[in-house]
């Protein structure tokens, strides 16, 4: 696709539920990165996939957080067990290689509500 | 510990009025730093990337300056527009870091006619 995209675009569960976030990066791109963006905050790293290396997942703020990328596209990112304090939108970005070094592309972002 | 700030937190300005966004940081060693425009329900947009090498760069009616030994960087928008109204956030990469960028809060620019 033309861009980076993302579903569902709102997310409304019950705590103690799981869910699934997706992202569809940029076709061609080898890294991808998800971020947290919590109400009057930073955006807040959670985890990046660069090509087959193993993620860099220090960004995950619990045991309860985790993503795959399969196939090198196409990138999940779950939450289990959902507490309020995950709401929040979710950011995934790709780029051409490393972000320092290459222009990242964000998506528009999932909104997590966690009731 | 490596971080950006940004002022002020939100700005309001009149249509063709011009304005100023202000950030520092404490990231090093300083790889490069980046402005982003965020609209309202959308992911943010790169605006101007500088390395350490730059001290300023344009993109149309913006404007960033960078000054690597205070550790600041500007954002000047010119002549705004209704459309500007946005959050701009202020992004540092460490050299070495492999893409773990530093984010700022961002500064929630309002334009009003």
């Amino acid at each position: 696709g033309a861009g980076v995209s993302q579903s569902p675009s709102n997310k409304v569960t019950e705590k103690g539920k799981d869910v699934e976030l997706r992202c569809d990066p940029i076709s061609g791109h080898t890294a991808l990165y998800w971020y947290r963006q919590s109400l009057g905050q930073g955006l807040e790293f959670l985890i990046y996939f660069q090509g087959n290396s193993a993620p860099d997942k220090s960004g995950l703020p619990s045991d309860r957080f985790s993503a795959e990328r399969t196939g090198g596209s196409v990138s999940t990112l779950t939450i289990q067990r959902t507490q309020q304090e995950d709401s929040a939108v979710y950011l995934c970005a790709s780029s051409q290689g490393l972000a320092e070094y290459n222009e990242q592309f964000f998506g528009p972002g999932t909104r997590l509500t966690v009731l | 510990k490596n971080q950006v700030e940004q002022s002020p937190q939100s700005l309001i300005i009149l249509e063709g009025k011009n304005c100023t966004l202000q950030c520092n940081y404490t990231v090093s060693p300083f790889s490069n730093l980046r402005w982003y425009k965020q609209d309202t329900g959308r992911g943010p947009v790169s605006l101007t990337i500088m390395t350490f090498s730059e001290n300023t760069k344009s993109n149309g009616r913006y404007t960033a300056t960078l000054d690597a030994d205070t550790k600041q960087s500007s954002l000047h928008i010119t002549a705004s527009q209704l459309s500007d109204s946005a959050s701009y956030i202020c992004v540092v990469s460490a050299r070495g870091s492999q893409g773990n960028l530093i984010f700022g809060k961002g500064t929630k620019l309002s334009v009003k006619p």
